[in-house]
């Protein structure tokens, strides 16, 4: 059975700091990998992509994958207020058209 | 742009009633559609998905059912609900392998 890991937290950190959220896969064959943003109450928005070894960033979030160690993970620099939300990170594997989801992280920033 | 419509946004139901939740696609052709179901404080769990019209994959036997009476349109469907059936139900859409889903406003449905 696929399975996707993630700390639930919660994980606290103050305005201006880098948080590191983590997630771990079972599915040696995966290919694509995900993480989402779902506010209290609404809604899972796709924030971040990647498919390939090493870091892919877009703005303040950085998304790093090590396919070898079956680890992605999501780095949220200067954090703020706003990016308080719990985080599921979403693996998908051959040919699926199915993605498994983790539990997600809930994320603090403390202003 | 692509954009996806569920509702209603809230429904309160009593226990044996029915249920009928709709999902449409808008701006893309022949999609993955996906209904899941989120607990309170708990991950996505999925229930059901479809690659094309009438074609339909049953992920957790229950008492709901899907359907995809056309190449948009995603409804999520029971005859009797039970008080287990509360929950925030979401629609998806993806294109395919390798890409990632996204997702409706969801519907928070309470069972009373």
């Amino acid at each position: 059975q696929k399975e996707v890991e993630q700390n639930s937290g919660p994980l606290s950190v103050p305005e201006g700091a880098i948080a590191s959220l983590n997630c771990t896969y079972s599915d040696r064959v995966s290919q694509s990998f995900f993480w989402y943003r779902q506010y209290s109450g609404k809604s899972p928005e796709l924030i971040m992509s990647i498919y390939s070894n090493g870091d892919k960033e877009d703005g303040r979030f950085t998304a790093q994958l090590n396919k070898a160690s079956q680890y992605v993970s999501l780095l949220i620099r200067d954090s703020q207020p706003s990016d308080s939300a719990t985080y599921l990170c979403a693996v998908g594997s051959g040919s699926a058209r199915q993605l498994t989801f983790g539990s997600g992280t809930q994320l603090t920033v403390l202003p | 742009s692509q954009t996806i419509h569920q509702w209603p946004a809230t429904l309160v139901q009593p226990v044996g009633s029915p249920l009928s939740l709709e999902c449409t696609v808008e701006g893309t052709s022949n999609p993955n559609l996906y209904w899941y179901r989120q607990a309170a404080g708990r991950g996505l769990q999925l229930l059901f998905y479809s690659v094309g019209i009438g074609q339909i994959s049953s992920e957790v036997p229950q008492n709901l059912s899907a359907s995809r009476p056309q190449d948009r349109q995603f409804i999520l469907s029971s005859k009797k609900l039970l008080l287990s059936d509360s929950g925030f139900y979401l629609c998806a859409w993806g294109t395919g392998p390798y890409q990632p889903q996204r997702f409706g406003d969801g519907t928070r449905l309470s069972i009373l």
